[in-house]
């Protein structure tokens, strides 16, 4: 399985953007990009994924470089509510994996109001 | 629509004791997941159900680990015996087929004395 590198940890500021870098240089080409988090005592919930293009949706922006290898989650107004640990994941999306991924341990994020 | 349920959200159990953990995935979803997640680590998978079928149990501990989901609804995972290593979040995820997105569960919490 195709693995991701996350910081292990990151710190922002109340209000301001929060880039959340993850690198995954052994993608394939049928591997989205996937992007959960996971807040206190709750489970994982998903936040946004692509393929090639950059990607908006009401949660965040996902920017992901040319040649695949690395992606950045962007929160644009970090709250306290977003604090949480963040994993970046790849999903195989041929048919006999459909859906299977690998959590790694993800970036745990601290909003400092 | 009504998330993920688990049941119990906590249980406390001795080692070599038999425990067993429920989940019913949101309606209409016909991809079950159950993963282990450690403190301080990333989710991992366990299993994966297409309906009733099995799709991965390759990181299923099948000497004290069974998980079954008879009518492609409801599942179970169950430790019989127990051991220390087994204390973890236990997390039922469900996906609809033709989608990206897991819905995960509140997760139950494992202790093992």
């Amino acid at each position: 399985d195709a693995k991701t590198t996350q910081p292990n940890s990151m710190e922002s500021n109340e209000e301001e953007p929060v880039h959340l870098p993850c690198n995954h240089s052994t993608i394939s080409g049928t591997d989205y990009i996937h992007w959960y988090r996971q807040l206190p005592s709750q489970g994982p919930e998903y936040v946004i994924h692509g393929l090639t293009s950059n990607v908006n949706n009401r949660m965040a922006s996902l920017a992901i470089a040319e040649d695949r290898k690395s992606s950045t989650l962007i929160l644009h107004r970090a709250t306290l509510r977003d604090a949480a640990v963040y994993y970046c994941i790849l999903r195989d999306v041929r048919a006999a994996n459909a859906g299977k991924s690998t959590f790694g341990d993800g970036t745990t994020l601290t909003v400092k109001p | 629509e009504a998330g993920v349920a688990q049941s119990p959200r906590y249980k406390i159990i001795e080692k070599r004791q038999s425990v067993a953990f429920w989940c019913n995935p949101i309606s209409g979803h016909a991809t079950l997941y159950w993963y282990q997640q450690i403190l301080g680590q990333g989710p991992k998978l366990l299993i994966q159900f297409q309906n009733n079928g099995v799709v991965d149990d390759s990181q299923l501990p099948k000497d004290r680990f069974s998980a079954e989901r008879l009518k492609g609804v409801d599942s179970t995972l169950k430790i019989q015996p127990a051991k220390l290593e087994d204390s973890a979040v236990y997390l039922c995820a469900s996906r609809r087929t033709g989608t990206y997105e897991q819905y995960f569960g509140p997760g139950t919490r494992l202790t093992v004395t």
